[in-house]
This record gives C-alpha cells, sequence and structure tokens, in this order.
C-alpha cells in the first residue's frame, strides 16, 4: 500500500460546481497534513495546512479524519483558475514528507 | 510567503557530463532543505534531505555519489548530478524549510534537465 493514495482523476467539473477530493495516508503515526497546488511544469505552492478541527479559506475547506486516516479537500464554487493539480502531503517521523500522486481538476466553462 | 529560487531553471546537457543545480533562500535561513525529483505524471519523489553543515540524507535508492549534496550555508544547498545519463532527465525541486514555526516548506520554482 502507498504511504499516501490519491485518485489521479482527472475531474472534469463546470465552472461553479462543488468538487471533493480525499487522499488517504498508511501511517497512522502521521503528524502534520497539507493540500498543495501545482500548475503545470511549475513547482508546488502550499494551499493550506490541514487540522484535526478542520479549516477553511475562502471557497476550500480542508478536513482531517484521523480514525480513517484520510485527508479531504472541498472546493466550493469552481473557478477557471483552480484548474491544476491538486498534492496531498503527509509529514510523518523524522521530518519525512510524502507527497502524493496529485489530483487533476480541470474546471470546464 | 518566503522566496525559493533554483538556479538554473532549465540545462540541456550531453550524457556523461556534470550538472550543478543551485538553491537558495532568499529572504530567510533555511536550516533544512529538501531535493526532490520528478518524473511526468507522477509525484514528487524525495531524492535527500540537507541539513546546513552536515552530510545529507539519502531516500532509498538514491545514489549519493551520483547525486552530490553540499549546503554549505543556511541560504544555499546545490545538487550536482555527475555523470548524467538520458534516464536522469526529469525536474528536480529544491525546498526549504525555516529554523523556526511551522513545517511548511517552500518550494522553488524547479530545474527541469534533459541529458541527451
Amino acid at each position: 500500500r502507498k504511504e499516501v493514495e490519491q485518485d489521479p482523476g482527472p475531474f472534469n467539473v463546470p465552472e461553479g460546481a462543488t468538487v471533493a477530493f480525499n487522499c488517504t495516508y498508511s501511517n497512522s503515526a502521521s503528524q502534520s497534513f497539507f493540500w498543495y497546488r501545482q500548475d503545470c511544469r511549475k513547482e508546488p505552492k502550499l494551499l493550506m495546512s490541514v487540522y484535526s478541527s478542520g479549516n477553511e479559506d475562502g471557497r476550500f475547506t480542508a478536513q482531517l479524519n484521523r480514525a480513517s486516516q484520510y485527508i479531504s479537500l472541498l472546493i466550493r464554487d469552481s473557478k477557471l483558475s483552480d484548474s491544476a493539480t491538486y498534492l496531498c502531503v503527509v509529514r510523518g517521523g523524522y521530518q519525512k514528507v510524502t507527497f502524493g500522486i496529485g489530483t487533476k481538476l480541470q474546471v470546464i466553462p | 510567503g518566503a522566496v525559493v529560487s533554483q538556479h538554473p531553471s532549465w540545462v540541456i546537457c550531453k550524457s556523461g557530463t556534470s550538472v550543478k543545480i543551485e538553491c537558495r533562500s532568499l529572504d530567510f535561513q533555511a536550516t533544512t532543505m529538501f531535493w526532490y525529483r520528478q518524473f511526468p505524471k507522477q509525484s514528487l519523489m524525495l531524492m535527500a534531505t540537507s541539513n546546513e553543515g552536515s552530510k545529507a540524507t539519502y531516500e532509498q535508492g538514491v545514489e549519493k555519489d551520483k547525486f552530490l549534496i553540499n549546503h554549505a550555508s543556511l541560504t544555499l544547498s546545490t545538487l550536482t548530478v555527475t555523470s548524467a545519463h538520458p534516464e536522469d532527465s526529469s525536474f528536480y525541486i529544491c525546498s526549504a524549510r525555516g529554523s523556526r514555526g511551522t513545517y511548511e516548506q517552500y518550494f522553488g520554482p524547479g530545474t527541469r534537465l534533459t541529458v541527451t
């Protein structure tokens, strides 16, 4: 089983739609969780950290479920500019950071 | 957010030559820097972790004699791909983490290496 698993997609959604991605992780001792966004041929950029209590930043909501070992990202009112690959990132012991393969989102006019 | 630069942004080299990639943290001191490699349609794969002033820690399967990492100062780490082969062609990205605060990593813009 991979340490961090994501559905690679692509998810094709119309503008204005709500879309959700999940990511599962295998190490129950994982400590920190993040969502990064990566545009084609560019470096990843931090989108948001994920906290146990859940957190929201504008149209983006991230949640963590430690019992089931998954994190989620919800995007409301999708914009064309949201088209990108969303990387799930998990930090475990010894500062080791593991990236998921990423989920590709394509928002369609 | 913090700024990390990488140089060069792209490089084409011949098989057998060596290529050096620089990663700099521009507005903060990076005690830890990470080097990743990303092949097309694949996730970032951590190659090594380097702490300023000490030897890098390489991930399993990464040849330390082929991928030389130097983290001589708190703002600069270098990755040298020695005796490059076409299969080394990839997108190399560094990231840096500061000495305090959260464990956020700030990524450089990446270096696209093509070995012919």
